[in-house]
């Protein structure tokens, strides 16, 4: 079975710009989380996804947003990019209700310049 | 989900046997704890999951004492690709806000030769 997908790998974008993001999960998967990794804050929580609802929000401004498709992919948007926005951006999948057991892409690597 | 305090770093040589221990002691009754590994610039993986007592795989043993309010990660005889940041995570994945997950600083774990 394939893993979680995301595309681009890597984005360079300029600030003001904006940018969207792609993750396919895995097949049967309806969960989708999205997170954002950078050295001094670690790993965040940004949003989930469930049967293309938004069920849980992290601390991020209304710049992130995000959603989910029918087929469960999902895309996160990242409206006038600042420079601390660079930062690698990771999606899970989970099969079920728990999200104890999630199951992470690749990730993107975003750099605002 | 419950607050959860590991080492920030440790080492250890090629062939030996790894014990990581996590203390966790306001774990709530329905949590489960569970370990993720990271490699650097990829997305976390899950290793394994308990509730009480003891777990195996093919990767890692997971102990978990009566009281809950600790767990150590045993990652038999390491080698060099077991380098990488452990981290663990408590909570049921279910009930509010621990619908997200919540990653601490993770330890980070060399392998020498």
């Amino acid at each position: 079975k394939a893993g979680v997908t995301q595309t681009p790998r890597y984005l360079i974008k300029t600030r003001g710009q904006q940018v969207t993001l792609s993750c396919s999960p895995i097949s049967g998967h309806r969960s989708v989380s999205w997170y954002q990794q950078t050295p001094g804050q670690g790993l965040q929580f940004l949003f989930e996804y469930f049967s293309e609802t938004q069920r849980n929000k992290g601390n991020f401004p209304g710049r992130f947003s995000g959603r989910q498709f029918s087929n469960s992919r999902s895309e996160m948007n990242v409206s006038t990019l600042e420079l601390g926005d660079s930062a690698l951006y990771l999606c899970a999948s989970s099969f079920g209700q728990s999200l104890l057991e999630q199951y992470f892409g690749p990730g993107t690597r975003l750099t605002v310049t | 989900l419950a607050k959860t305090t590991q080492p920030i770093s440790m080492d250890s040589y090629e062939g030996q046997e790894v014990n990581i221990t996590c203390s966790h002691n306001n774990i709530a009754t329905n949590d489960y704890i569970t370990w993720y590994q990271q490699f650097p610039s990829q997305g976390p993986r899950f290793i394994i999951q308990g509730y009480k007592t003891k777990v195996t795989n093919e990767v890692a043993s997971l102990f978990i004492p009566a009281d809950r309010k600790s767990s150590t990660l045993s990652l038999p005889r390491v080698s060099l690709s077991d380098t990488a940041v452990y981290y663990c995570l408590v909570g049921d994945g279910f009930s509010g806000s621990a619908r997200q997950l919540t990653f601490g600083s993770g330890t980070q774990l060399t392998v020498l030769p």
